[in-house]
């Protein structure tokens, strides 16, 4: 699976977007690009995924660049329950089961009052 | 969102003992599940596969005959700690993928082995 790189932490206001980047300069065309959140003491919560067009669901937006390069996960009005560390995972799709997820450090996501 | 449970939700046991934890697919069938670990404030890693019907594939490092893996049914897969020691304390989640290939996981374990 490609390797990520993801901004260790970041900090965002309390009711502003949240956007947290993720590099993926080395994605394979069949690799789909995964975002989940882990709360504090808790499993990781799925978020969103996509290929190379943009997605939207209750949770976030993704946006995923033109050469799939890089996407960004966008929270809309973030509140102090999306404190998390946000993690972007790239792996091979499509229902295959045994494509397990590799974690890599992920963004310390801090939403402050 | 498909819903996957662990049980327990957490665990305190002497060393010595053998702890089993259970992961179960709740609404959804899982031919796979997998076994992650996660030390404090480090992330996750994979210690194994869980196949239904077949035996477990284990990630480099990992002992076998340490963790054992039982994969029961299409809902249930276990994972049993085997003489436990302290530095096999842990926080130890399952996930399992939907339909669709999306790894749904498990609310984790917490062990401490005193």
């Amino acid at each position: 699976d490609a390797k990520t790189t993801q901004p260790p932490s970041m900090d965002c206001a309390e009711g502003r977007a949240a956007n947290l980047p993720c590099n993926h300069s080395t994605i394979s065309g069949n690799e789909y690009v995964y975002w989940y959140r882990q709360i504090h003491s808790q499993g990781p919560q799925y978020i969103i995924h996509g290929l190379k067009n943009n997605e939207t669901n209750e949770m976030a937006s993704l946006i995923i660049t033109e050469d799939r390069k890089s996407s960004t996960l966008i929270l809309p009005h973030a509140t102090l329950r999306d404190t998390a560390v946000y993690y972007c995972i790239v792996r091979v799709g499509g229902g295959n089961a045994g494509n397990m997820l590799t974690f890599g450090g992920g963004t310390r996501l801090m939403v402050k009052p | 969102g498909a819903v996957v449970s662990q049980h327990p939700s957490r665990v305190i046991c002497k060393s010595g003992t053998s702890v089993k934890i259970e992961c179960r697919s709740l609404d959804f069938q899982a031919t796979t599940m997998f076994w992650y670990r996660q030390f404090p404030k480090k992330s996750l890693m994979l210690m194994a596969t869980s196949n239904e019907g077949s035996k477990a594939t284990y990630e480099q490092g990992v002992e076998k005959d340490k963790f054992l893996i039982n994969h029961a049914s299409l809902t249930l897969s276990t994972l049993t700690v085997t003489s436990a020691h302290p530095e096999d304390s842990s926080f130890y989640i399952c996930s399992a993928p939907d339909r669709a290939d999306t790894q749904y996981f498990g609310p984790g374990t917490r062990l401490t082995v005193l």
